[in-house]
């Protein structure tokens, strides 16, 4: 167990429809990351939230937009659904690195919410 | 773009044999190269980090060996149990602003009892 909880763990929706995924860091942890795999897909970085604010932006659809509270949880919205976005979405949460031992960034994966759009 | 590149996609390998796979990275503006395990069902879980040229690592049956010059790491395991089944993937990580990790596509191990 991580200590990085996702919810929920599946969901089925329909195309057009919008769907918010929740991700609760480890405790003490200050970033959290978004990530996408599709099928045959590596891990996609989508983005990152350090202590709320945005920080790092990778391949995230205009449709998608996230946001990271201050008691540090983190939510992923994704709107307009299209079959493509059928996928597991990872987050995952990372010590400060200004840290000892947390510089090089390992990061800290949830179990994954898996999204079916039909 | 940065490219990392995991080699073979798929292995097959016999309970009690050795392997090895790799993972090639840009060379340039190396930070850091990160080696995760992901079984079936379960999430990503961190298994090194490395950072120095000539870096090499165990936990267990499992080692890492790091070439920053070339671009290039290596995960080996000794005597594959049933239990090392699972995809492995590497990360480079990148300064662009922020630090990010960028993953390759990970090789999915198989051991055959």
């Amino acid at each position: 167990d991580s200590g990085v909880t996702q919810t929920p763990k599946h969901l089925i929706t329909a195309t057009g429809q919008r769907v918010t995924l929740r991700c609760s860091p480890r405790s003490g942890d200050l970033s959290v990351y978004w990530y996408q795999q599709s099928l045959d897909q590596g891990l996609q970085f989508l983005i990152q939230y350090y202590n709320g604010e945005e920080r790092a932006k990778g391949n995230i659809l205009e449709r998608f937009s996230a946001q990271q509270f201050p008691d540090l949880h983190s939510e992923l919205n994704l709107s307009s659904l299209e079959l493509g976005d059928s996928a597991l979405y990872f987050c995952a949460s990372s010590a400060d690195p200004g840290l000892a031992g947390a510089r090089y960034n390992e990061q800290f994966f949830g179990p994954g919410t898996r999204l079916t759009v039909l | 773009i940065l490219n990392v590149e995991q080699s073979p996609q798929s292995l097959h390998v016999q309970e009690g044999d050795s392997t090895n796979f790799t993972c090639s990275f840009p060379s340039s503006n190396f930070y850091a190269l990160h080696w995760y395990r992901w079984e079936t069902a379960k999430s990503p879980e961190a298994l090194f980090v490395m950072t120095l040229n000539g870096d090499e690592k165990k936990k267990g049956r499992i080692s890492a060996t790091l070439n920053t010059k070339e671009g290039y790491s290596y995960l080996y395991i000794k005597g594959s149990q049933p239990e090392d089944s699972a995809t492995y993937l590497c990360a480079s990580l990148i300064i662009q602003g922020a630090q990010k990790l960028v993953f390759g596509q990970g090789t999915r191990l198989t051991i055959n009892p």
